[in-house]
């Protein structure tokens, strides 16, 4: 079975930084790419970041360029994304999810989701 | 970036009804548009592909289409379980980027 199981979300301050994991299972993880998107409370859908199955190309949204950094181990079969300078605007659920393809752009798709990590920013 | 607006914003419709969502991009963006469906409480789930893929395991009455700026995802005979709300994205220009979202309620 496909799997993505997150971790870390936790309540942080502003300003502070934290780190997202997800560990995959059920298929060949360095033949995909994988994303971080994110939704606010009772909002809509953002991708956050992306990154190719070789680990060697990723992307960010316009809103957290500079500030989240993706990378992953193949060794581990697991997906990060560190996130720094924590905002308010920042506070989400954060699902790691699977590519369809091997390439985070152009023409992926958000194949298999995982639950999600809660984020909450407040002092 | 690509701007996705989706129309209507929310619906309410009988089971059994023919359902009709639609998905306008900024920009054209070819066949690079994709729908997905949520479920209070859950994840996200990938409907339809690069705007008419069905992907393994999702019935045949979802069904895409469209090209360019305009795009559909058509619902032929709603079921119970179908009550959601459906998100289209682009993934031909990056930030890759979601519609608002359409929720189809029960009339």
């Amino acid at each position: 079975e496909v799997q993505l199981v997150e971790s870390g979300g936790n309540l942080v301050q502003p300003g502070r930084s934290l780190r997202l994991s997800c560990v995959a299972s059920g298929f060949t993880f360095d033949d995909y790419a994988m994303h971080w998107v994110r939704q606010p409370p009772g909002k809509g859908l953002e991708w956050v970041s992306g990154i190719n199955g070789n680990g060697v190309g990723v992307g960010y949204a316009d809103s957290v360029e500079g500030r989240f950094t993706v990378s992953r181990d193949s060794a581990k079969n697991s997906l990060y994304l560190r996130m720094s300078s924590l905002t308010n605007d920042d506070m989400a659920i954060y699902y790691c999810v699977k590519g369809v393809g091997s390439t985070w752009y152009p023409d992926d798709a958000f194949d298999i989701w995982g639950q999600g990590a809660k984020v909450t920013v407040s002092s | 970036d690509i701007q996705m607006t989706q129309s209507p914003s929310s619906l309410s419709a009988s089971v059994g009804d023919r359902v009709t969502i639609t998905c306008r991009a900024s920009d054209s963006i070819s066949n690079s548009l994709n729908w997905y469906q949520q479920k209070p409480g859950k994840a996200p789930k990938l409907l339809i592909y690069a705007t008419s893929g069905l992907r393994s395991g999702v019935p045949s009455r979802f069904s895409g289409s469209g090209s360019g700026t305009d795009f559909t995802l058509t619902i032929s005979s709603l079921q119970p379980e179908d009550f959601a709300t459906y998100f289209c994205q682009q993934s031909y220009f990056t930030p890759l980027t979601f519609g608002g979202g359409t929720k189809v309620e029960i009339k």
